[in-house]
């Protein structure tokens, strides 16, 4: 099973700042992860597929990089609704597996 | 508009069974890859079951290995995850989540139902 380790537990920053978060996996990946945000008592919402690409309706100040091992979500300026927890996740090979979460929240 | 609706969550004791349903609109569902993940209360996210739509290849996750199955019904286009010898540990939200694309990832997620397992 490949393990997802995100970093850090919990990033406090302030609105209109940089957020960088970070997704490791336990062996090569290739670019086979994506990124989603889930607010309280709501389901997820897919933010970045293959590791780099926005999903549909998703807005330009979210991005993702990284491929292999190690990955990076980076929201360019925060605005208020983005603060909440964000989970990497590989389909590189079954079983699926998730990162436990990087809880995003305001300074 | 695609929707994923999910019900048959409730209260149950430790070692018995559940039936989950996803009863879905808006897609094709007889070919569409479809998945349940599950939230524990106050925890992350952790993948259950996967049903690829052409070819029905099912997948699970060591935790529910043997204790569960996946199907669906194309006449209702209706997901579900049969649960049984149910633990206290599989107390969550299921959610019922489509692959939008060919790959793996859940582009649409319904709004869950919570199983409680308890005496």
């Amino acid at each position: 099973e490949i393990v997802l380790t995100q970093s850090p537990g919990t990033l406090s920053l302030s609105p209109g700042e940089r957020a960088t978060l970070s997704c490791r996996a336990s062996q090569s990946i290739s670019d086979y992860l994506a990124w989603y945000q889930q607010k309280s008592g709501r389901a997820p919402r897919l933010l970045i597929y293959d590791g780099s690409s926005r999903a549909t309706g998703i807005p330009a100040r979210f991005s993702g990089s990284g491929s292999g091992t190690d990955f990076t979500l980076t929201i360019s300026s925060l605005e208020p609704e983005d603060f909440a927890v964000y989970y990497c996740q590989q389909r590189s090979n079954w079983p699926i597996t998730f990162g436990q979460g990087t809880r995003l929240e305001i300074k | 508009e695609v929707q994923l609706l999910e019900s048959g969550g409730g209260l149950v004791q430790p070692g018995g069974s559940l039936r989950l349903s996803c009863a879905t609109s808006g897609f094709t569902f007889s070919s569409s890859a479809m998945s349940w993940v599950r939230q524990a209360p106050g925890k992350g996210l952790e993948w259950v079951s996967a049903f690829s739509g052409i070819g029905e290849i099912t997948h699970y996750a060591d935790s529910v290995q043997g204790r569960s199955a996946i199907s669906r019904d194309i006449s209702t286009n209706t997901l579900y995850l049969q649960m049984s010898s149910l633990r206290v540990e599989d107390t969550a939200v299921y959610y019922c989540a489509m692959r939008g694309s060919g790959k793996w990832y859940f582009d649409y997620w319904g709004q869950g139902t919570l199983v409680t397992v308890s005496s």
